[in-house]
């Protein structure tokens, strides 16, 4: 079945040790897309890339940066996560086109502990 | 400014009732899309309905119907005869416009719908 796929699944990181989630797709889908979510709220848009094209949302921080090498793997790095980036990182693809539905698909998220 | 408001944060209801979760949107695009998301306790979000600005039909799929009314800019999701498996966080989400950034989505803050014997 084509879907989203996140590893790990389940993540523990010490404060300011730089962590890697990577994010791998066989939808063969052009848009895709990190959120961070924290316990109890909304999922929060860090950026996307449309096809090789960053997006970057304006208030993600610095700390924060993601790489797309193909198609199918995008990568999100925090650089010196701290103890507030603990939260469920969730991927999401989707495919562009004229309309404005494109539903968004996401993989099972990675739960990053900092300690 | 809030994009998407629910105004529920939880609901309780008893299995094979119906429920209706609301969803209030603000935009000023005409083109638009609205869409609702489960996420269970496991945290993957599952892709439930769909509804375009332009639609004139309410959306349905299954046991998911959305009652979409333009004029009021609500988009409230309906789940009939619910079930135990339907205990989840219930998300109304929104895209605005054709631009290029058209893929964003903003989350409202979410219902938690717990089913009961």
């Amino acid at each position: 079945d084509a879907m989203v796929i996140q590893n790990p699944r389940y993540q523990v990181t010490q404060f300011g040790k730089p962590v890697t989630l990577s994010c791998s797709q066989t939808l063969n889908h052009n848009v895709m897309y990190w959120y961070q979510q924290k316990s109890s709220q909304a999922p929060k848009l860090l950026f996307h890339y449309y096809d090789k094209d960053f997006n970057n949302e304006a208030d993600t921080p610095d700390n924060f940066q993601s790489r797309r090498p193909n198609t199918s793997f995008c990568f999100l790095d925090i650089r010196s996560p701290g103890l507030g980036d603990a939260a469920m990182y969730l991927c999401a693809t989707s495919i562009s086109g004229g309309s404005s539905y494109n539903e968004q698909f996401f993989g099972p998220g990675t739960r990053l502990t900092v300690l | 400014a809030q994009k998407i408001t629910q105004t529920q944060p939880g609901m309780f209801v008893q299995e094979k009732e119906a429920v209706t979760l609301d969803c209030t949107y603000d935009t000023s695009d005409q083109s638009y899309g609205l869409f609702w998301y489960k996420q269970p306790s496991s945290g993957e979000m599952i892709f439930l309905i769909y509804q375009g600005s332009y639609d004139e039909q309410n959306a349905t799929e299954g046991r998911y119907s959305l009652n979409f009314q333009k004029a009021r800019k609500s988009a409230n999701l309906v789940i009939s005869a619910s079930q135990l498996g339907d205990s989840a966080m219930y998300f109304c989400a929104m895209r605005e416009g054709r631009t290029r950034s058209w893929g964003k989505l903003q989350f409202g803050a979410g219902t938690q719908v717990v089913v009961t014997p």
